[in-house]
């Protein structure tokens, strides 16, 4: 059974802390993603990365960094929480070609006081 | 305009109605059209994908594409209350970058 498990379910941090979510896959995955899922603006991707090491802008990467140095670990940074990163953060993975099927793991929602 | 647009609902049948899910998107180079299902506390599942223009079918599930109208269909036969989730509609290009939908919220009442 194939699966993404992220460190966290809920993690409620306060403003200007460093915050670390992980997100592992065991299906030998190249690609790897972070989203955040917000009600009515639906998933907006952050980073991607599609090798070791490898990793690309989404759409909304200010105020997020990440870190792949293993292959089925991809790790999301928020350097400075602030409250507007309050959300529901999704970790996913694809097969390096298979752009039309990402699986998702259960989630991380963050809540920044 | 977003790329990739969907009415949030919440839509309510009940048990056994035909279901109609739709999005409309604005990128001709769409490709890969995807519909996913969530339910509540989870992560996305992928229900199924259409390559191009078209209808596919899985079960009670028929997904369709109208390229030439920009319009992505999800229908649901005999819908059952575990049917009730969130449907997210998505797009991709054939590259790294998938759009998703906001997302129709549906509720099967038994």
């Amino acid at each position: 059974d194939v699966k993404v498990t992220q460190s966290s379910r809920y993690l409620v941090k306060r403003t200007g802390e460093k915050v670390f979510l992980e997100c592992v896959q065991d299906m030998d995955h190249e690609n790897m993603f972070w989203y955040r899922q917000d009600p009515g603006l639906g998933l907006r991707l952050i980073y991607f990365s599609y090798d070791v090491k490898m990793k690309e802008k989404g759409d909304i990467p200010e105020g997020y960094s990440v870190s792949r140095e293993k292959k089925e670990r991809f790790s999301l940074i928020l350097e400075s929480a602030s409250t507007n990163q309050t959300s529901m953060y999704l970790c996913a993975s694809s097969f390096r070609t298979a752009h039309n099927e990402q699986f998702f793991g259960p989630g991380t929602r963050l809540t920044v006081l | 305009q977003k790329e990739v647009e969907q009415d949030p609902g919440p839509l309510s049948v009940p048990e056994g109605a035909i279901v109609s899910l739709n999005c409309t998107y604005s990128n001709s180079a769409f490709q890969y059209f995807m519909w996913y299902r969530q339910y509540s506390r989870k992560g996305p599942e992928l229900l199924m994908y259409t390559y191009s223009s078209g209808n596919k079918e899985d079960g009670r599930f028929t997904a369709q594409v109208d390229k030439s109208s920009k319009y992505i269909s999800l229908f649901i036969r005999d819908s059952q209350p575990s049917d009730s989730a969130t449907y997210l509609c998505a797009s991709n290009t054939g590259g790294f970058k998938t759009i998703f939908g906001a997302g129709t919220r549906l509720f099967v009442k038994a």
